[in-house]
């Protein structure tokens, strides 16, 4: 595709069940980098991948938490037994490669809220 | 820790205005600078980057952004704004030699027609 596509574009989730978001990012990039910008707040790294490993996972708030990526392109951020405070929008980036010099491309983010 | 600071969160210009939205960034070291925008509901988009050289950056859409290393800012300029540059600015460093952007809370701007 032509960018980063996320699914689903807004998700309303019950306290304390699992929801699972998917990213797909652009063909041919080998990083990927998931972010979450809740109300009032600037965008907070979650984690990131190269290829399908995962690096630097620093940014997870708690183990309820999760990402895989999977053939080097999708990626999947799994939240188990979520919680209000999980609500927010959440941004998934693909770049040529991990490095400084390399743009990040955004997709359009999931709009979690959690009742 | 590192962080960014975008000290206007909410500006509200008439069309023709002249625009500034200040960036500030604590880290003493190398780093690389963003200014990403968010049209409504639209996606994040590159406004424009500095790496290195010269300190003054040129983006897309008549938008600059000047690098003062000593004072640790990266502030966004337009001379003159039009009704379609209401929008959420977001400021981002990344550490050199690192990928991970960290991000400022943003800026509306509402642009009065």
């Amino acid at each position: 595709g032509a960018g980063v596509s996320q699914s689903p574009s807004n998700k309303v989730t019950e306290k304390g069940k699992d929801v699972e978001l998917r990213c797909d990012p652009i063909s041919g990039h080998t990083a990927l980098y998931w972010y979450r910008q809740s109300l009032g707040q600037g965008l907070e790294f979650l984690i990131y991948f190269q290829g399908n490993s995962a690096p630097d996972k620093s940014g997870l708030p708690s183990d309820r938490f999760s990402a895989e990526r999977t053939g080097g392109s999708v990626s999947t951020l799994t939240i188990q037994r979520t919680q209000q405070e999980d609500s927010a929008v959440y941004l998934c980036a693909s770049s040529r490669s991990a490095g400084e010099n390399y743009e990040q491309y955004f997709g359009p983010g999931t709009r979690l809220t959690v009742t | 820790a590192q962080s960014v600071s975008q000290h206007n969160h909410h500006v509200i210009l008439s069309e023709a205005a002249s625009l500034e939205l200040g960036c500030n960034y604590s880290y003493g070291g190398t780093v690389n600078l963003f200014w990403y925008v968010q049209y409504p509901g639209q996606h994040l988009q590159l406004l424009l980057k500095y790496f290195s050289g010269d300190p003054l950056v040129k983006g897309i859409k008549g938008f600059e952004a000047e690098f003062i290393k000593s004072k640790f800012s990266f502030n966004l300029r337009k001379p003159s704004v039009q009704w379609s540059d209401t929008a959420e600015y977001f400021c981002a460093v990344s550490l050199s030699g690192t990928y991970k952007y960290i991000f400022g809370t943003g800026t509306r701007l509402k642009v009065l027609a």
